[in-house]
């Protein structure tokens, strides 16, 4: 059974620290991993791709790595800003699917709360 | 990039009615549009694909009598909750797929809430 697990499931820092979240994964054929920040209240909005052959990528203050062979992802956070309040979350898609969403396992998130 | 949208954003009915929820891709066409639900601080569970041109297909467990799902073109999809009761109250997501790249990626839409009384 495709799963994806994520930690921690919430994490509190202040202002300015970095911080990383960890995904693992149990997917196959694993084709791409996503990122995701959502929003209380909001649809999720995609941060970062990677492909098996891809490991790092960075947008803007994030970055995501990926260990293809431990099947293992994490986001890092750097200075953090208060608008990085969110959940993220870790997405694989199994190969074949097409980028279809029935081809999507979802994490359940680490709900991230940024301190003043 | 991709812009989903969804409407209405929220949404407070009385238990018993029924309620449309709408998803529209605003600058790309989405043959499928996937249909999601979300309770607080859990994961998105996805319910049902939906098809432009014929019949929207359901995951395990959900009903297809109880979502309604409509794709009446290649930028909108529907979703009714039909005879809702407060056991359907949720925050529910749609995605539609388009390269981002030279990957295809969802992009979702911003949820509705639904509060059922």
């Amino acid at each position: 059974k495709n799963q994806v697990e994520q930690s921690p499931q919430s994490l509190i820092i202040l202002e300015g620290k970095n911080c990383t979240l960890q995904c693992n994964y149990t997917v196959s054929p694993f084709s791409n991993l996503r990122w995701y920040k959502q929003d209380t209240g909001r649809g999720p909005v995609s941060l970062t791709i990677m492909t098996f052959s891809e490991n790092t990528k960075s947008n803007g203050r994030y970055t995501a790595t990926l260990d293809a062979d431990t099947k293992q992802s994490s986001l890092h956070i750097t200075a953090s800003q208060l608008s990085d309040s969110a959940s993220y979350i870790c997405v694989v898609s199994a190969g074949g699917s097409g980028g279809g969403a029935d081809g999507l396992t979802f994490g359940k998130g680490t709900h991230l709360i940024i301190q003043p | 990039g991709a812009v989903v949208s969804q409407h209405p954003s929220w949404v407070i009915c009385k238990s018993g009615t029924s309620v449309k929820i709408e998803c529209r891709s605003l600058d790309f066409q989405a043959t499928t549009m996937f249909w999601y639900r979300q309770f607080p601080k859990q994961s998105l569970m996805l319910m049902a694909t939906s098809n432009e041109g014929s019949k929207a297909t359901y995951e395990q467990g959900v009903e297809k009598d109880k979502f309604l799902i409509n794709h009446a073109s290649l930028t909108l999809s529907t979703l009714t909750v039909t005879s809702a009761h407060p056991e359907d109250s949720s925050f529910y997501i749609c995605s539609a797929p388009s390269l981002a790249g030279d990957q295809e990626t969802q992009y979702f839409g911003p949820g509705t809430r639904l509060l059922v009384l």
